[in-house]
Protein backbone atom coordinates (compact mmCIF):
# COMPACT_ATOMS: atom_id res chain seq x y z
CA UNK A 1 0.00 0.00 0.00
CA UNK A 2 1.28 3.64 -1.08
CA UNK A 3 2.03 5.59 1.58
CA UNK A 4 3.06 9.22 1.96
CA UNK A 5 3.50 10.78 5.81
CA UNK A 6 3.93 14.13 6.12
CA UNK A 7 6.05 16.00 8.97
CA UNK A 8 7.44 19.05 10.34
CA UNK A 9 4.95 21.67 10.29
CA UNK A 10 4.44 23.82 13.05
CA UNK A 11 4.59 27.91 14.13
CA UNK A 12 6.81 30.17 12.70
CA UNK A 13 7.79 33.60 13.06
CA UNK A 14 7.99 35.45 9.76
CA UNK A 15 11.17 35.67 7.78
CA UNK A 16 11.96 32.32 9.29
CA UNK A 17 12.55 28.45 8.18
CA UNK A 18 11.04 25.47 8.16
CA UNK A 19 12.13 22.14 6.44
CA UNK A 20 8.92 19.75 5.88
CA UNK A 21 9.71 15.67 5.21
CA UNK A 22 7.40 13.50 3.58
CA UNK A 23 8.63 9.34 4.34
CA UNK A 24 7.24 7.35 1.26
CA UNK A 25 6.62 3.47 1.48
CA UNK A 26 4.21 1.29 -0.25
CA UNK A 27 5.95 1.48 -4.16
CA UNK A 28 9.64 1.58 -5.34
CA UNK A 29 10.73 5.59 -4.56
CA UNK A 30 13.33 5.68 -6.81
CA UNK A 31 10.96 5.57 -10.10
CA UNK A 32 8.55 8.02 -9.48
CA UNK A 33 8.54 11.68 -9.53
CA UNK A 34 7.31 13.83 -6.52
CA UNK A 35 5.15 16.88 -5.54
CA UNK A 36 4.43 19.64 -2.74
CA UNK A 37 0.89 21.05 -3.07
CA UNK A 38 -0.44 23.32 -0.46
CA UNK A 39 -4.03 24.94 0.50
CA UNK A 40 -4.18 28.20 2.64
CA UNK A 41 -7.23 27.78 5.53
CA UNK A 42 -10.60 27.47 3.29
CA UNK A 43 -8.70 27.86 0.42
CA UNK A 44 -8.00 25.98 -2.65
CA UNK A 45 -5.16 23.63 -3.88
CA UNK A 46 -1.99 25.59 -5.14
CA UNK A 47 0.78 23.41 -6.51
CA UNK A 48 4.05 24.47 -5.55
CA UNK A 49 7.36 21.71 -6.70
CA UNK A 50 8.27 18.50 -8.44
CA UNK A 51 11.44 16.97 -8.23
CA UNK A 52 12.03 13.95 -10.84
CA UNK A 53 12.66 10.29 -10.11
CA UNK A 54 16.33 11.18 -10.43
CA UNK A 55 16.23 14.47 -8.32
CA UNK A 56 16.76 16.32 -11.30
CA UNK A 57 14.97 18.39 -12.68
CA UNK A 58 13.09 20.07 -10.41
CA UNK A 59 10.40 22.68 -10.69
CA UNK A 60 8.42 25.64 -8.65
CA UNK A 61 5.98 27.88 -8.85
CA UNK A 62 6.42 31.69 -9.34
CA UNK A 63 5.08 31.93 -5.87
CA UNK A 64 8.09 30.34 -3.94
CA UNK A 65 10.97 30.39 -6.65
CA UNK A 66 13.88 31.52 -4.82
CA UNK A 67 12.70 30.61 -1.35
CA UNK A 68 11.61 27.20 -1.25
CA UNK A 69 14.03 23.92 -2.10
CA UNK A 70 12.64 20.30 -2.89
CA UNK A 71 15.14 17.60 -2.40
CA UNK A 72 15.00 13.55 -2.07
CA UNK A 73 17.24 11.41 0.08
CA UNK A 74 16.65 7.91 -1.36
CA UNK A 75 18.37 5.93 1.18
CA UNK A 76 15.43 7.10 3.52
CA UNK A 77 12.61 7.31 1.04
CA UNK A 78 12.19 10.47 1.98
CA UNK A 79 10.85 13.94 0.10
CA UNK A 80 11.96 17.41 1.34
CA UNK A 81 10.89 21.18 0.97
CA UNK A 82 12.95 23.51 3.21
CA UNK A 83 11.04 26.36 3.50
CA UNK A 84 13.02 29.99 4.00
CA UNK A 85 11.95 33.76 4.50
CA UNK A 86 8.64 32.73 5.02
CA UNK A 87 5.43 35.24 4.89
CA UNK A 88 2.25 35.20 6.63
CA UNK A 89 0.66 33.66 3.24
CA UNK A 90 2.49 30.76 3.40
CA UNK A 91 0.37 30.25 6.41
CA UNK A 92 -1.34 26.46 4.92
CA UNK A 93 -1.37 22.99 5.26
CA UNK A 94 1.18 21.28 2.45
CA UNK A 95 0.74 17.89 1.44
CA UNK A 96 3.44 15.74 -0.89
CA UNK A 97 1.85 14.24 -3.48
CA UNK A 98 3.30 11.08 -5.63
CA UNK A 99 3.44 11.86 -9.61
CA UNK A 100 2.10 9.34 -12.50
CA UNK A 101 4.81 7.96 -14.73
CA UNK A 102 2.91 8.80 -17.42
CA UNK A 103 1.26 11.80 -16.87
CA UNK A 104 0.97 15.15 -14.62
CA UNK A 105 -1.37 13.65 -12.56
CA UNK A 106 -0.57 13.34 -8.60
CA UNK A 107 -2.50 10.07 -7.70
CA UNK A 108 -1.34 9.35 -4.43
CA UNK A 109 -1.15 11.83 -1.80
CA UNK A 110 -0.50 12.22 1.93
CA UNK A 111 -2.73 13.88 4.86
CA UNK A 112 -0.68 17.00 5.20
CA UNK A 113 1.10 18.86 7.41
CA UNK A 114 0.16 22.57 8.91
CA UNK A 115 2.80 25.04 8.28
CA UNK A 116 1.06 28.52 10.63
CA UNK A 117 3.03 31.82 9.84
CA UNK A 118 2.42 34.12 12.59
CA UNK A 119 3.93 36.54 15.14
CA UNK B 1 1.23 30.90 -18.53
CA UNK B 2 -2.19 29.78 -18.42
CA UNK B 3 -5.67 28.78 -15.71
CA UNK B 4 -8.58 26.94 -15.32
CA UNK B 5 -11.35 28.35 -14.07
CA UNK B 6 -14.27 26.74 -12.17
CA UNK B 7 -17.21 27.38 -11.21
CA UNK B 8 -17.31 28.47 -7.20
CA UNK B 9 -20.32 26.54 -6.62
CA UNK B 10 -23.21 24.00 -8.32
CA UNK B 11 -25.63 22.41 -6.49
CA UNK B 12 -28.02 19.30 -7.36
CA UNK B 13 -30.46 17.02 -5.65
CA UNK B 14 -29.88 13.41 -5.07
CA UNK B 15 -30.27 10.96 -7.87
CA UNK B 16 -29.83 14.02 -10.70
CA UNK B 17 -27.25 14.74 -12.97
CA UNK B 18 -24.09 17.50 -12.55
CA UNK B 19 -21.98 19.03 -14.66
CA UNK B 20 -18.46 20.94 -13.06
CA UNK B 21 -16.79 22.88 -15.96
CA UNK B 22 -12.87 23.41 -16.03
CA UNK B 23 -12.00 26.18 -19.06
CA UNK B 24 -8.14 27.00 -20.16
CA UNK B 25 -7.30 30.12 -20.45
CA UNK B 26 -5.10 30.13 -23.02
CA UNK B 27 -3.54 26.97 -25.24
CA UNK B 28 -5.53 24.19 -25.81
CA UNK B 29 -7.03 22.16 -23.39
CA UNK B 30 -6.58 18.92 -25.40
CA UNK B 31 -2.63 19.41 -25.24
CA UNK B 32 -2.64 18.28 -21.67
CA UNK B 33 -4.43 16.07 -19.68
CA UNK B 34 -6.84 16.87 -17.12
CA UNK B 35 -7.74 15.33 -13.68
CA UNK B 36 -10.04 15.79 -11.55
CA UNK B 37 -9.75 15.30 -7.48
CA UNK B 38 -12.21 14.93 -4.94
CA UNK B 39 -11.77 16.72 -1.58
CA UNK B 40 -13.76 15.77 1.31
CA UNK B 41 -13.74 18.30 4.39
CA UNK B 42 -10.64 17.46 6.88
CA UNK B 43 -9.38 14.96 3.74
CA UNK B 44 -6.91 15.01 1.19
CA UNK B 45 -7.51 15.19 -2.31
CA UNK B 46 -8.41 11.90 -4.04
CA UNK B 47 -9.21 11.20 -7.63
CA UNK B 48 -11.70 10.63 -9.67
CA UNK B 49 -10.45 11.55 -13.09
CA UNK B 50 -7.28 11.24 -14.35
CA UNK B 51 -6.22 11.68 -18.04
CA UNK B 52 -9.61 13.06 -19.41
CA UNK B 53 -11.67 10.90 -19.06
CA UNK B 54 -9.69 7.74 -16.98
CA UNK B 55 -11.06 6.39 -13.72
CA UNK B 56 -9.31 4.66 -10.98
CA UNK B 57 -10.08 1.22 -9.50
CA UNK B 58 -12.75 1.99 -7.24
CA UNK B 59 -14.03 5.05 -8.35
CA UNK B 60 -17.58 4.58 -9.27
CA UNK B 61 -18.59 4.69 -13.27
CA UNK B 62 -21.36 7.73 -11.78
CA UNK B 63 -18.10 9.98 -12.44
CA UNK B 64 -16.95 10.89 -15.84
CA UNK B 65 -14.51 13.12 -17.71
CA UNK B 66 -14.71 14.76 -21.04
CA UNK B 67 -12.67 17.29 -22.84
CA UNK B 68 -14.63 19.79 -25.46
CA UNK B 69 -12.14 21.81 -27.55
CA UNK B 70 -15.16 24.41 -28.79
CA UNK B 71 -15.10 25.88 -25.51
CA UNK B 72 -11.73 25.01 -24.55
CA UNK B 73 -12.59 23.28 -21.07
CA UNK B 74 -12.77 19.83 -19.42
CA UNK B 75 -15.98 18.73 -17.54
CA UNK B 76 -16.69 16.28 -14.81
CA UNK B 77 -19.81 14.63 -14.63
CA UNK B 78 -22.06 13.02 -11.73
CA UNK B 79 -24.85 11.26 -12.34
CA UNK B 80 -26.93 9.39 -9.92
CA UNK B 81 -25.85 11.85 -7.12
CA UNK B 82 -25.54 10.49 -3.55
CA UNK B 83 -25.08 12.85 -0.35
CA UNK B 84 -21.75 11.53 -0.12
CA UNK B 85 -20.47 13.10 -3.31
CA UNK B 86 -20.87 16.53 -1.56
CA UNK B 87 -17.51 17.67 -1.28
CA UNK B 88 -14.87 20.33 -3.14
CA UNK B 89 -13.79 18.69 -6.71
CA UNK B 90 -10.36 20.48 -8.51
CA UNK B 91 -9.46 20.60 -12.21
CA UNK B 92 -5.48 19.99 -12.86
CA UNK B 93 -3.38 20.49 -15.84
CA UNK B 94 0.10 20.52 -16.72
CA UNK B 95 1.84 23.66 -18.37
CA UNK B 96 4.23 22.43 -21.00
CA UNK B 97 5.96 26.22 -21.25
CA UNK B 98 7.51 25.94 -17.47
CA UNK B 99 6.62 22.42 -16.27
CA UNK B 100 3.87 23.84 -13.83
CA UNK B 101 1.39 21.92 -12.52
CA UNK B 102 -1.94 24.39 -12.92
CA UNK B 103 -5.36 23.71 -10.58
CA UNK B 104 -8.14 24.83 -11.02
CA UNK B 105 -10.01 27.16 -8.24
CA UNK B 106 -12.15 24.69 -7.17
CA UNK B 107 -15.66 23.79 -7.46
CA UNK B 108 -18.25 23.35 -3.90
CA UNK B 109 -20.70 20.34 -4.69
CA UNK B 110 -23.87 20.72 -2.54
CA UNK B 111 -26.19 17.95 -2.99
CA UNK B 112 -29.58 18.73 -1.26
Amino acid sequence: EVQLVESGGGLVQPGGSLRLSCAASGFTFSSYGLNWVRQPPGKGLEWLSYISSTASPMYYADSVKGRFTISRDYAKNSLYLQMNGLRDEDTAVYYCARGSTSSSHLDYWGQGTLVTVSS
Amino acid sequence: NFMLTQPHSVSESPGKTVTISCTRSSGTIASSYVQWYQQRPGSAPTTVIYEDYQRPSGVPDRFSGSIDSSSNSASLTISGLKTEDEADYYCQSYDSSNQNRVFGGGTKLTVL
